[in-house]
């Protein structure tokens, strides 16, 4: 069963790109990889996904190399509204018992 | 119009009671879950359901009952309630397990 780990927080100034690292070492084949943002008092909200390699949408990037072990979600020049937690989630179709939210990454932005 | 709804937002009882919280989506969704997070931020997957298929989280108690009149709606029972049930509950719905998911926007409950 793929567990994930994300480091507890992270500080970052506005304008500078922001890269939060996911780590999935039992990742299955069939495992995708979801970001998901949470802003407080509000339920999380999808950020982008991906299989393998680089996906990118209209908000972030997601680096996953080759073994699939890691994920990293890039935010391209942050700001301050990017304060949020960020948590990575690895899972199949299976249901319940194949979805794994990671611990989250606090995102602070500083002016 | 909200895509995800949840009643109530905030939810104070007793030890030892029973509560219900409910959940409606209007997207479509065939399926459906049941999250915990609790004061650590922790988000941890209870339940899902897709297509009358219950597939329960195996280290939820069973004290723990989700029930769907129809597609559209999945309602969180709780019985005995016990102070380590104190969290945010949140539902969320999609297509299919790897797909999008949507959240309401979170029931806290407090146990006294």
């Amino acid at each position: 069963l793929a567990k994930t780990t994300q480091p507890i927080s992270m500080d970052s100034y506005e304008g500078q790109e922001v890269n939060i690292t996911c780590s999935h070492n039992n990742i299955a084949t069939n495992d995708y990889i979801t970001w998901y943002q949470q802003f407080p008092s509000q339920g999380p909200r999808f950020i982008i996904q991906g299989y393998k390699t680089k996906v990118t949408n209209e908000v972030a990037s997601l680096f996953i190399p080759a073994d699939r072990k890691s994920s990293t979600l890039s935010l391209p020049r942050v700001s301050l509204s990017d304060t949020a937690v960020y948590y990575c989630l690895v899972g199949d179709q299976t249901g319940a018992n194949n979805l794994f939210f990671g611990t989250g990454t606090r995102l602070t932005v500083i002016p | 119009d909200t895509a995800v709804s949840q009643t109530p937002k905030y939810l104070v009882t007793q030890m030892g009671n029973d509560k219900s919280i409910k959940c409606e989506q209007n997207l479509g969704h065939d399926t459906m879950y049941w999250y915990k997070q609790d004061s650590k931020k922790f988000l941890k997957i209870m339940f899902s359901y897709n297509n009358k298929e219950l597939i329960i989280n195996e280290t939820v108690p069973n004290r723990f009952s989700p029930k769907s009149p129809d597609k559209a709606h999945l309602n969180l029972h709780i019985n005995s309630l016990e102070l380590g049930d104190s969290a945010v509950y949140f539902c969320a719905s999609s297509w299919g397990y790897t797909d999008t998911q949507y959240f309401g926007p979170g029931t806290r409950l407090t146990v006294l």
